[in-house]
């Protein structure tokens, strides 16, 4: 069936590290692909999305690519701040899930100063 | 703007008891998706509607499980003698419309703790 995995947390980092978040799928077709933030007491929110293989999305210097060879979508930052503290969620949809996002477990992040 | 809300932030309720749970989509968003996210997982999809229709319930778990929105704004989703497994944070998300091209927006769940 289509899934989605990512590396478990916690993870932890010093304030201006490099991350890595890894995330593999499987799916039927041609998905689309979306990192989510879920900040302390906040709702999840849309970090990035790529909609088409070699996509890159980025926003707030985060950046991950749609990888179609390697079924990944690895979400990076080159410099992380205490603020880049969440939970962080890789997802996809696909045409038969017709918009339906379908949740890797979630990746624990904190950024020590 | 006002994003989406979800009433009450928190419900503790009996085994056996029924619940409401309230999301109030942001203005205009004629898309409405219900998700539900246990412990240590991802949220998992459980209905959609559009307008007031409930275009997809195949993520529901069984038929204790049932959501409305009479006048395809405000949702209600209704969990008939709750269990234990039922415990969660239920998730509500509103969009413009329906597949990839359109953002969802989530709201900051309904805790629901069945004991």
């Amino acid at each position: 069936g289509n899934s989605v995995t990512q590396m478990e947390g916690p993870v932890t980092l010093s304030e201006e590290a490099f991350l890595t978040i890894n995330c593999t799928y499987t799916a039927t077709g041609y998905p689309s692909l979306f990192w989510y933030v879920q900040y302390p007491g906040e709702g999840l929110q849309l970090l990035l999305k790529a909609t088409k293989a070699d996509d890159k999305g980025s926003n707030k210097g985060f950046e991950a690519t749609y990888r179609k060879e390697t079924t990944s979508f690895h979400l990076e930052k080159g410099s992380v701040q205490v603020s880049d503290s969440a939970v962080y969620f890789c997802a996809l949809t696909y045409g038969g899930s017709q918009g339906n996002l379908i949740f890797g477990k979630g990746t624990k992040l904190s950024v020590k100063p | 703007g006002a994003g989406v809300s979800q009433t009450p932030s928190n419900k503790v309720t009996e085994k056996g008891k029924y619940v409401e749970l309230r999301c109030d989509p942001i203005s205009g968003h004629t898309a409405l998706y219900w998700y539900r996210q246990s412990l240590g997982q991802g949220p998992e999809f459980l209905i959609y509607f559009q307008g007031t229709g409930a275009a997809d319930d195949s993520g529901l778990p069984n038929d204790r499980f049932f959501a409305v929105r009479p006048e395809g704004s405000v949702s209600t989703l209704k969990i008939q003698r709750t269990e234990r497994g039922d415990s969660a944070v239920y998730l509500c998300a509103s969009s413009l419309g329906r597949g990839e091209r359109y953002e969802q927006y989530f709201g900051p769940g309904t805790r629901l703790t069945v004991t």
